[in-house]
């Protein structure tokens, strides 16, 4: 993910609310995908952006700035299932495979 | 519906040696990736395969190579291993048409370790 910027760690108190940035700099893209990696699990899909704002689903959300190459994932009333690593991809124009980013760890403490 | 199935689910090697990865894809999806990720990294995109035929390539030598059979599932070669190698790899499957074209539905992966 050379082209992606996200937090390597990050924590946070059950309960809390919780932000995740991704940066990146790819100049045109479908899209950008927001992965959930329990450790030693396969990526399971979290949102879709494709156009500016934000997507909410339950207690994640997900916000795209396709002009600031910015998004962001929110997490709320975090529990302690939510320790995982969180996986930022783009996926370009014309092109069939998502770039991740190197992944943000966030432990979720009691 | 199935999902992605990856086999084997670990395995060990040592360097020099050639290793075969399988997946099957979920029902109705026509294409297939395979990922590399290493520990404490993202996945990194290997290549991927549509109607059989190789659709996009990621930065890996050619020592990486796949196929993709008509039932749309797909096998992962690597040959002359190194250690580098040792890493999770990651099938994923998808369709361009839906709510969220793109969309990867990863298998548990093959956890390689080369020795």
């Amino acid at each position: 993910g050379q082209n992606i910027d996200q937090p390597t760690e990050m924590t946070a108190t059950e309960g809390a609310i919780v932000q995740i940035n991704c940066t990146y700099q790819t100049s045109g893209f479908n899209g950008l995908f927001w992965y959930q990696q329990h450790a030693g699990e396969a990526p399971t899909f979290l949102s879709y952006n494709v156009l500016d704002g934000l997507e909410e689903k339950g207690r994640f959300s997900s916000f795209l700035s396709r002009s600031k190459g910015y998004s962001y994932l929110l997490l709320k009333e975090l529990q302690m299932k939510d320790s995982a690593s969180y996986l930022c991809a783009e996926f370009p124009y014309n092109t069939d495979k998502l770039i991740f980013g190197t992944g943000t760890r966030l432990q979720v403490f009691p | 519906e199935t999902g992605v199935t990856q086999s084997p689910t670990h395995l060990i090697k040592t360097r020099g040696q050639q290793v075969t990865l399988r997946c099957s894809s979920q029902s109705g999806h026509n294409t297939v990736s395979w990922y590399q990720q290493a520990l404490g990294q993202g996945p990194q995109f290997i290549f991927q395969y549509y109607r059989e035929e190789e659709n996009g390539r990621g930065n890996f030598p050619p020592r990486f190579s796949g196929l993709q059979f008509p039932n749309y599932s797909s096998e992962l070669n690597v040959n002359a291993l190194e250690l580098d190698d040792s890493a999770l790899y990651l099938c994923a499957s998808s369709s361009l048409a839906g709510e969220s074209p793109g969309e990867l539905f990863f298998g548990e992966g093959s956890r390689l370790t080369v020795l």
